[in-house]
């Protein structure tokens, strides 16, 4: 069983506030590490997907950084609005390519 | 393209009942993924297919459930008999050619309740 690990499991910020959250999954046996976006009542919504050690990923006030070889990835929100509420998880492709989910990180952004 | 379509949203059936949850993956895409959403589990892959071939179904919990594709624009989860922890919402994804690098595309969910 792949362990793929989300912390903080839940987050409240101020609106305008930079936050961030981490993944961290096994360094051995590395595909690729993806970002998603779940608002409540409605299905993931893929943000990233990074192969590469090093990778930096952007769009728009999200972006994501990825070393393989320590385990882990960082999601970053530049001044953090309330649309931004949401559940962040992540995935990790190993060898089997398959992905494994995190818990993900439960952003609620208060206006 | 309308993304991926699947049907029934809500199911409220009974235990010991036969349960049929049905996906259409986005047109060209050759991956179909099945997940489970739990509170307890999270999102967990069931049974994933490419070229309407299953690949992996060590995900599938008990022989009452079984997944079939057959052609590149239908696929069914069935589980028979439906037991109350059944009860979650069910995903299906489909994805482009690489799997496992390619993004996967989340249809709405079923959400499953077994009384």
């Amino acid at each position: 069983i792949l362990n793929v690990e989300q912390s903080p499991q839940s987050l409240h910020v101020q609106e305008g506030d930079s936050t961030n959250f981490t993944c961290s999954f096994p360094s051995s046996n590395f595909y690729a590490l993806h970002w998603y976006r779940w608002e409540t009542a409605k299905s993931p919504e893929a943000l990233f997907v990074m192969t590469l050690n090093g990778d930096e990923k952007k769009k728009g006030r999200i972006s994501a950084t990825l070393n393989t070889k320590e385990g882990y990835s960082y999601l970053y929100i530049k001044g953090s609005q309330p649309e931004d509420s949401a559940t962040y998880l992540c995935a990790f492709a190993g060898s089997a390519r398959q992905l494994t989910f995190g818990s993900g990180t439960q952003l609620t952004v208060l206006p | 393209d309308a993304g991926v379509i699947q049907s029934p949203r809500h199911e409220v059936t009974e235990m010991g009942q036969e349960v049929t949850l049905r996906c259409k993956p986005i047109s060209g895409h050759d991956y179909l993924f099945w997940y489970r959403q739990t509170m307890m589990r999270g999102l967990e892959l069931l049974i994933y297919f490419n070229n309407n071939v299953p690949i992996d179904d060590s995900g599938m919990p008990e022989d009452r459930f079984s997944a079939k594709m057959p052609n590149a624009s239908f696929s069914t989860l069935k589980i028979q008999p439906s037991e109350p922890r059944d009860s979650a919402v069910y995903f299906c994804a489909s994805s482009h050619d690489k799997v496992g690098t390619d993004t996967q595309y989340f249809g709405p969910g079923t959400r499953l309740t077994v009384l």
